[in-house]
């Protein structure tokens, strides 16, 4: 079954980078998602990658993959204290990456002035 | 900004009552999906609608149902609801290209 794993908490100084980890147990996975929530809000789409991508940059983020050991990661640069809130990572299996995605349950990052 | 739209936003209800949420989705986002999050989780797929149809489901009872209709609106309806059926509920929508774009969510208190 699908099983997507993160650790809880992150804390970061203003202006230092930011890696939040992941790893999936699903191979067949064709998308990996991250999303940030902040406190009352829904989900906001960071990013996503496809299964056949190693790394993906867009401005401050990289996401890297390791489809070998089922790894994500997203490194935020420049950390800002704008960026504190829960960080979900997600996969899916479907070829549009519309269906049926599993979360991690989430990441709470805490940014420090 | 994701276009789009849940309501209402906060709602109580008792054990063993009925709920509807809806969801207003971008004009030419013929998907849409429904998530749960518990306090403290992460969302967990209820059922996903293509085309008016439900075409995938998640680990849900049938007491949790839902509809789609032609002008890009969904609802959710929960039947006699629980204690534990106290969540944020997601609404998604996409074209299929990959992106899924959510709500702010309808969180619902069940006493």
């Amino acid at each position: 079954g699908e099983d997507v794993e993160q650790s809880l908490f992150l804390s970061v100084r203003e202006g230092d980078s930011s890696v939040i980890n992941c790893t999936y147990t699903d191979s067949s996975s064709t998308y990996l998602y991250w999303y940030k929530q902040e406190p009352g809000a829904g989900l906001q789409l960071l990013t996503y990658i496809f299964s056949n991508m190693d790394m993906k940059q867009d401005q401050r983020l990289t996401v890297l993959l390791n489809k070998k050991d089922k790894h994500l990661s997203l490194r935020i640069a420049d950390t800002q204290t704008g960026d504190s809130a829960i960080y979900f990572c997600a996969e899916s299996k479907d070829q549009t990456g519309a269906n049926n995605l599993f979360f991690g349950t989430g990441t709470r990052l805490t940014v420090i002035p | 900004e994701t276009g789009v739209t849940q309501s209402p936003t906060h709602l109580i209800k008792t054990r063993g009552q009925q709920v509807t949420l809806r969801c207003s989705s971008q004009s030419g986002h013929n998907t849409v999906s429904w998530y749960q999050q518990a306090l403290g989780q992460g969302p967990q797929f209820i059922f996903q609608y293509y085309r008016e149809e439900e075409n995938g489901r998640g680990n849900f009872p049938p007491r949790f149902s839902g509809l789609q209709f032609p002008n890009y609106s969904s609802e959710l309806n929960v039947n006699a609801l629980e204690l534990d059926d106290s969540a944020l509920y997601l609404c998604a929508s996409t074209t299929g290209t990959g992106e899924l774009f959510f709500g702010e969510g309808s969180r619902l208190t069940v006493l």
